[in-house]
């Protein structure tokens, strides 16, 4: 059975470093592209950025761009989403899924969530 | 950056009826990437729809995809309690993936 497993729920503090993580069980995690989707409070869902487990390589939707990171550790098959220096406005649930690099699947299988709460 | 706008906004249908959902690119897609996903509150999103009208495993078949070009649309025929939540398209045809900002499907 395919799962992601996301790590959990965080409280941190404006300025504060965090990194969280996705697990990918039961498939290849290096056929995939993972995915981090955001949804803040309340609003739709903002594709931020994807690897590929397999060498690292990363596209950045602009406007995340240098304000978080995303990497992999395919020996563990586990992807990560880490910010240096968070913002309240970073506040929000966090989604990783996966898309198999081999066709034209869109998101087949989706993290529970990560819901990160930032207080300024 | 590819947009996509979603219509209506929200839509009020009844249990049986069938609805229909719209969304357009300010420019051309490739049908190969554009997806349909249902959100309910406090879950995850669920693929519903791939390749604008491939239907993701396990989903029945009142859910239809069709469209080309710009203009995309998901059917529901004979809407169930269970459809009630909020519907995003996706292109991914780019190497930077959007969503649309969602249409609430409600009772």
């Amino acid at each position: 059975e395919v799962q992601l497993v996301q790590s959990g729920a965080e409280v941190k503090k404006a300025g504060e470093s965090l990194r969280i993580s996705c697990r990918v069980s039961g498939s290849n995690v290096t056929s995939y592209w993972i995915n981090w989707v955001r949804q803040l409070p309340g609003k739709g869902l903002e594709w931020m950025a994807r690897i590929d487990p397999s060498d690292s390589y990363t596209n950045y939707r602009p406007s995340f761009k240098g304000h978080v990171t995303i990497s992999a550790d395919k020996s563990i098959d586990t992807a990560y989403l880490q910010w240096s220096s968070l913002e309240a406005s970073d506040s929000g649930i966090y989604y990783c899924a996966r898309r198999y690099m081999g066709g034209a699947n869109g998101l087949d299988f989706w993290g529970q969530g990560t819901l990160v709460t930032v207080s300024s | 950056e590819i947009v996509l706008t979603q219509s209506p906004v929200t839509l009020s249908s009844s249990p049986g009826e069938r609805a229909t959902l719209s969304c357009r690119s300010n420019q051309s897609l490739l049908s190969t990437y554009l997806a349909w996903y249902q959100q309910k509150p406090g879950q995850a999103p669920r693929l519903l729809i791939y390749g604008t009208s491939n239907r993701a495993t396990g989903i029945p078949d009142r859910f239809s995809g069709s469209g080309s070009g710009t203009d995309f649309t998901l059917t529901i025929s004979r809407l169930e309690p269970g459809d009630f939540a909020v519907y995003y398209c996706q292109q991914y045809g780019s190497s930077v993936y959007t969503f649309g900002p969602g249409t609430k499907l409600e009772i």
